[in-house]
């Protein structure tokens, strides 16, 4: 079955400090699809990045970057020199070929940066 | 461009109350999700709506949870009788279309408290 684990529930950091957030995924498809969303104070859910299972290339946004590894099902995230800005819950999700449209979320990281 | 928009943005309810909740995707967009997220998970999906018929509604409560989107284009979610374990945000998102080159985007919520 699909699933999508953070273990991280909480991290507190200072700011310009690195931190980095953990996913792990199970899915019995070969093709698939990784997510991450922002979720700042306001509710919204705001995207970040979509990889597709064929793409093992790490990629850097900014301060962004994320790291996949199909050999460990992980998909973590790094934000480098942390901001106040970043402090929000941050969710890694997970959706199938045969139902892309379908995301199953993790229950979320949540960062608190500080002054 | 104007983003997806909720109303109302609280409400709160005592349990075996009826309640409803509106959402207006994005101008265009002929996919409309609802989302429920729970205090301390990831948001789960409701139903899919393309235009105004039903993609997938495989995990929305059906013997109290409704939702309709008559014109293709706003939506209404029921919740008839409540109870106390629907506590949660309701989180409208909305597409382009479906597939995975539409990325999905999200309404500030609705967050529900049942009393």
């Amino acid at each position: 079955a699909q699933k999508v684990t953070q273990a991280q529930t909480e991290i507190s950091v200072v700011e310009k400090e690195d931190v980095t957030l953990d996913c792990v995924y199970e899915t019995r498809d070969t093709t698939y699809y990784l997510f991450w969303y922002k979720q700042p104070p306001s509710g919204e859910l705001v995207f970040l990045i979509r990889r597709n299972s064929f793409d093992e290339q790490n990629e850097i946004s900014g301060r962004y970057s994320w790291n996949f590894q199909k050999s460990t099902s992980s998909f973590n995230f790094t934000i480098t020199a942390s901001q106040v800005v970043d402090s929000a819950v941050y969710f890694c999700a997970l959706s199938e070929a045969h139902n892309t449209d379908k995301l199953i979320f993790g229950t979320g990281t949540r960062l608190q940066v500080f002054p | 461009e104007a983003g997806v928009a909720q109303s109302p943005r609280y409400k709160i309810i005592e349990k075996r109350q009826s309640v409803a909740f509106w959402c207006n995707p994005i101008s265009g967009h002929a996919t409309l999700y609802w989302y429920q997220q729970i205090l301390g998970q990831g948001p789960k999906l409701l139903i899919q709506f393309q235009n105004n018929g039903v993609v997938d509604d495989s995990q929305l409560p059906k013997d109290r949870f409704s939702a309709e989107r008559l014109k293709g284009v706003d939506s209404t979610l029921k919740i008839q009788p409540a109870k106390l374990e629907d506590s949660a945000v309701y989180l409208c998102a909305s597409s382009v279309g479906t597939g995975l080159n539409q990325p999905q985007h999200f309404g500030d919520g609705t967050r529900l408290s049942i009393l």
